[in-house]
C-alpha cells in the first residue's frame, strides 16, 4: 500500500448504533497513526496519535487499535450520537519525515 | 492565540491573479504545516516549516505556490496566478514539535472563477 486509504467512503447509521471504520497505511517505515475528526464548519480535532504495533487508545465512546505489521487501523464508535456525525480522516507518516499523509476520510452520518 | 487563525476564511479571485493566506500558529508552538484539501480528497500535505525554515517544502504542486514564516510564528501561503484548479480548503496546523499531534485552523476556501 503505498497511500493511505479509509473505509468506507460514507457511512449512515442511526442513534444508538455502534460502528467502525477503517484505514490502511504504508506499513514500511511507519512512524506514527493519527485519527481526526473534521466536523463541518469546524477545524480537524484531533482524536488519536499511536506507534506502537498493538496500540489501543479510548476516548469516551471511540476507540482506535492499530496494526503497524499488516498497516491498518480501526476506528470504532460505541453508541453513535448525533453529535458523532462528521468526517473521520486518518494519517500516517514515515520515519523519513513529518508530513502526514492523510486518506480521504470517512463521512459518517448519525441520525436520531 | 488559543487555536491556531486563519485569514481570511474565504476568498474568491479571479485567474491569474495573485493570492496570500495567513496563518498564526499557537503561540510557542514550532512546527508550522499547510495542507490542502480539494473537494472529494483528502488533506494533502504543502510544507513544512520548523521555526524559521522550511524543512520540507516537497507538497508545493509548482513553483507558483510559495510560503514564507520569517519570525518563526505567523507564515503566508502565496500563489501567483492563480487557476482554477487550485480552488480548495486551505489548512494551517502547527505543533510543539513536528512529531506531535496537529492543531489545525478552520481553513481559508479558495475559489478561482
Amino acid at each position: 500500500i503505498l497511500n493511505v486509504e479509509q473505509s468506507p467512503q460514507s457511512l449512515h447509521v442511526q442513534e444508538g448504533d455502534s460502528t467502525n471504520f477503517t484505514c490502511s497505511f504504508p506499513s514500511s517505515n511507519f512512524y506514527a497513526l493519527h485519527w481526526y475528526r473534521w466536523e463541518t464548519a469546524k477545524s480537524p480535532e484531533a482524536l488519536f496519535v499511536m506507534t506502537l504495533n498493538g496500540d489501543e487508545k479510548k476516548k469516551g465512546r471511540i476507540s482506535a487499535t492499530l496494526n503497524t505489521k499488516e498497516g491498518y487501523s480501526y476506528l470504532y464508535i460505541k453508541g453513535s450520537q448525533p453529535e458523532d456525525s462528521a468526517t473521520y480522516l486518518c494519517a500516517s507518516n514515515s520515519n523519513s519525515g513529518y508530513a502526514l499523509n492523510f486518506g480521504k476520510g470517512t463521512s459518517l452520518l448519525v441520525t436520531p | 492565540g488559543a487555536g491556531v487563525s486563519q485569514t481570511p476564511s474565504n476568498k474568491v479571485t479571479e485567474k491569474g491573479k495573485y493570492v496570500e493566506l495567513r496563518c498564526d500558529p499557537i503561540s510557542g508552538h514550532t512546527a508550522l504545516y499547510w495542507y490542502r484539501q480539494s473537494l472529494g480528497q483528502g488533506p494533502e500535505f504543502l510544507i513544512y516549516f520548523q521555526g524559521t525554515g522550511a524543512a520540507d517544502d516537497s507538497g508545493l504542486p509548482n513553483d507558483r505556490f510559495f510560503a514564507v514564516r520569517p519570525e518563526g510564528s505567523v507564515s503566508t501561503l502565496k500563489i501567483q496566478r492563480t487557476e482554477r484548479g487550485d480552488s480548495a480548503v486551505y489548512l494551517c496546523a502547527s505543533s510543539y514539535s513536528g512529531a506531535n499531534v496537529l492543531t489545525f485552523g478552520a481553513g481559508s476556501r479558495l475559489t478561482v472563477l
